[in-house]
C-alpha cells in the first residue's frame, strides 16, 4: 500500500503560539490531500480538502484564517494551527488520495496537538 | 441530510465472530469504506463496497446493501489485536466522506 507520513506526531504548544503539522505522501504524487480533526471518542471531522497548486476549500464551520493550509506540492501539504487556545487541542489526521479510485484514499499517522 | 448510523460499542470474545452493521443516508453513492482505528492512531483502511454483495479478506469480510442503505463489517477469529474503533463511512456524490460516530469493539478472552 501508498505510505502518508505525517509530522510532528506529538506536540505541546503555550496557548498564542503557533504550530505547523506537515503531510506528505512518501511513495505517489497526491492530488488531493485532506485535513481531518478528531476529538476524543468522537468521529473524524473534515476540516478541509486540499488541492495541489490551488486554495484549499474549507469546511462550514472551519476557519480558514485559523487554519491555513498550504499544498505547494504533489507530495507535501501543511496544516498550520494560527494562535492556537486549548480548545483546539485535538488529534489531526491527514489523509491523500493517490490516484483515482476512489478507494486509494490512505491516512497519515496523525499528529496530537496539546495546547496549554 | 446525510448521516451514518453504527453502534457505539461492541463486546465479544476471543475466537468468536462478530457483526458491525451500519446504515447510511447520502446524498448520492459512491461508495462505503470501513476502516479500523486503534486508539490514538490514525484509521487504516480495511474496506471498500460499491456494488451489492459480500467481499471477503482474510478474516473479515464486508456487506452491502445499496437499496436498504446498509453494511456490516464480520470479524471472525477474533483476536484480542481487533479490539479498536471500527469507523463507517460513505462516499457522496462529490466523493467525500460521512463518517460514522465509529463502533469500539471489546474483546474479552
Amino acid at each position: 500500500g501508498a505510505v502518508v507520513s505525517q509530522h510532528p506526531s506529538w506536540v505541546i504548544c503555550k496557548s498564542g503560539t503557533s504550530v505547523k503539522i506537515e503531510c506528505r505522501s512518501l511513495d505517489f504524487q497526491a492530488t488531493t490531500m485532506f485535513w481531518y480533526r478528531q476529538f476524543p471518542k468522537q468521529s473524524l471531522m473534515l476540516m478541509a480538502t486540499s488541492n495541489e497548486g490551488s486554495k484549499a476549500t474549507y469546511e462550514q464551520g472551519v476557519e480558514k484564517d485559523k487554519f491555513l493550509i498550504n499544498h505547494a506540492s504533489l507530495t507535501l501539504s501543511t496544516l498550520t494551527v494560527t494562535s492556537a487556545h486549548p480548545e483546539d487541542s485535538s488529534f489531526y489526521i491527514c489523509s491523500a488520495r493517490k490516484g483515482l479510485e476512489v478507494g486509494e484514499l490512505f491516512f497519515g499517522e496523525g499528529s496530537r496537538l496539546t495546547v496549554l | 441530510g446525510q448521516n451514518i448510523d453504527q453502534p457505539t460499542e461492541m463486546t465479544a470474545t476471543e475466537g468468536a465472530i462478530v457483526q458491525i452493521n451500519c446504515t447510511y443516508q447520502t446524498s448520492g453513492f459512491n461508495g462505503l469504506f470501513w476502516y479500523q482505528q486503534h486508539a490514538g492512531e490514525a484509521p487504516t483502511f480495511l474496506s471498500y463496497n460499491v456494488l451489492d454483495g459480500l467481499e471477503e479478506k482474510g478474516r473479515f469480510s464486508s456487506f452491502l446493501s445499496r437499496s436498504k442503505g446498509y453494511s456490516y463489517l464480520l470479524l471472525k477469529e477474533l483476536q484480542m489485536k481487533d479490539s479498536a474503533s471500527y469507523l463507517c463511512a460513505g462516499m457522496d456524490s462529490n466523493y467525500q466522506l460521512i463518517w460514522g460516530a465509529g463502533t469500539k469493539l471489546i474483546i474479552k478472552p
